[in-house]
């Protein structure tokens, strides 16, 4: 079974529907990472965790947040979705006391589509 | 922020072949980690090598090993005997120690593994 998983793996909506992305992982770690990926532009960060009390912003919040639920569980909502918010999501762990440099473990991605 | 610079969106190498993949860096820190990722087809990504900067040796495993060059904050992938399974986008990533741990990713490079 995979450690991180995102549900839907796949999802098209409209413009202006509230929409929630879900991340859940088995691996224990108290570190989880939001971010999207757009063509010619990388991976970036929207919103970080590092515990269930703590919730960070990151390069691209605008538009978006975040719902940290259980130590295994990060939602990403999209309040009012736009089509310039279309984008593959990926959910990320890591845990920093592991020996692996707080390395990031990704989920299999939610390609989300803005109509 | 951070900046990591991926000058080669795309590249291709012959099946058994060598290729060298690019990356460089912005930063003024002193200590740091660097970390290479794969994103296959199946755009599920993963993690190839990593290597922390207070580390004069570059790492390595199997058939990928990093060319890290501290001073000119450069970071290359090398694969060798290179195989068809190797064809995926290739993402570079700087994280900080001094700004809540995030990763800064590279725009990737495109590899292409010809038979």
């Amino acid at each position: 079974d995979a450690d991180v998983t995102q549900t839907p793996r796949n999802r098209i909506t409209k413009t202006g529907k509230r929409i929630m992305l879900e991340c859940s992982q088995t691996k224990g770690h108290d570190r989880m990472y939001w971010y999207r990926q757009d063509p010619g532009l990388g991976l970036r960060l929207i919103y970080y965790s590092f515990d269930v009390k703590d919730i960070n912003k990151g390069e691209i919040s605008d538009g978006y947040s975040v719902s940290r639920q259980a130590q295994a569980k990060f939602s990403l909502s999209l309040e009012s979705a736009i089509p310039n918010q279309t984008a593959l999501y990926f959910c990320a762990t890591s845990d920093p006391e592991g020996g692996g440099q707080d390395t990031q473990y990704f989920g299999p991605g939610t390609r989300l589509t803005v109509l | 922020a951070q900046t990591v610079t991926q000058s080669q969106p795309e590249m291709s190498v012959q099946e058994a072949e060598t290729v060298t993949l690019s990356c460089t860096y912005d930063t003024s820190e002193s200590d740091y980690y660097l970390f290479w990722y794969k994103q296959p087809p199946s755009r599920q990504m993963i993690l190839v090598i990593r290597q922390e900067a207070y580390k004069q040796q570059n790492a390595t495993e199997n058939r990928f090993s990093v060319n890290f060059q501290k001073a000119a904050k450069s970071f290359s992938l090398k694969i060798s005997d290179s195989q068809l399974g190797d064809a995926a986008m290739y993402f570079c990533a700087y994280r900080s120690p001094n700004t809540g741990n995030q990763f800064y990713f590279g725009t990737g490079t495109s590899l292409t593994v010809i038979p």
